[in-house]
């Protein structure tokens, strides 16, 4: 059974850091992209960072680039998700999904809150 | 960047019903890349259709997928009580988008 499984969410100031992670189990994650998706409180789902199955390639949205760092360690089935400089409106939901080929999303985790406020 | 804008943004229906949900991009989207997704609250999404008409594992046939290039279509063909949800369009193609989403409230 596929499942993906978040932690490190919770509160931190405006201006800090968070390293969010995903457990992956019942899949070979090194064969996949895999994305990291937040949604706001009462909001619509956002796309913010996926990466290659080898970590050769990663993209952003515009407003996490230089910021957020997406990375993954495949002998943990680990993904990984370094924001820093964190702001108010990074306040979310952040879901980590597994990425098939044709870019839908089609495991993901419960989630974990991030909550940036002081 | 490619937008994908959703509508109606609710849609209130009684079970039994057929349900019409459009999603429409900026841009030409491969169909390859269009996926659905239904989101019932405090849970995480969940994977409807991907490449516009291609049901995924497990859902029921009453849900169904068309269009190409910039008008997609999903149709749920008659409504059960579970499936009263948001539900989200979204691209891979340039970069990966979400549409805003459709909420299909029970009249």
């Amino acid at each position: 059974e596929v499942q993906l499984v978040e932690s490190g969410g919770g509160l931190v100031q405006p201006g800090g850091s968070l390293r969010l992670s995903c457990a992956a189990s019942g899949f070979t994650s090194s064969s996949y992209w895999m994305s990291w998706v937040r949604q706001a409180p009462g909001k619509g789902l956002e796309w913010v960072a996926n990466i290659k199955q080898d970590g050769s390639e990663e993209y952003y949205v515009d407003s996490v680039k230089g910021r957020f760092t997406i990375s993954r360690d495949n002998a943990k089935n680990s993904l990984y998700l370094q924001m820093n400089s964190l702001r108010a409106d990074d306040t979310a939901v952040y879901y980590c999904a597994r990425q098939r080929g044709s870019g839908s999303l089609d495991y993901w985790g419960q989630g974990t809150l991030v909550t940036v406020s002081s | 960047e490619i937008v994908l804008t959703q509508s109606p943004g609710t849609l209130s229906l009684s079970p039994g019903e057929r349900a019409t949900l459009s999603c429409r991009a900026s841009q030409s989207v491969s169909s390859s890349y269009l996926a659905w997704y239904q989101q019932k609250p405090g849970q995480a999404p969940r994977l409807l259709i991907y490449a516009a008409s291609t049901r995924a594992t497990g859902i029921p046939d009453r849900f169904s997928g068309s269009g190409s290039g910039t008008d997609f279509t999903l149709t749920i063909s008659r409504l059960e009580p579970e499936d009263f949800a948001v539900y989200y369009c979204q691209q891979y193609g340039s970069s990966l988008t979400f549409g805003g989403g459709t909420k299909v409230e029970i009249k």
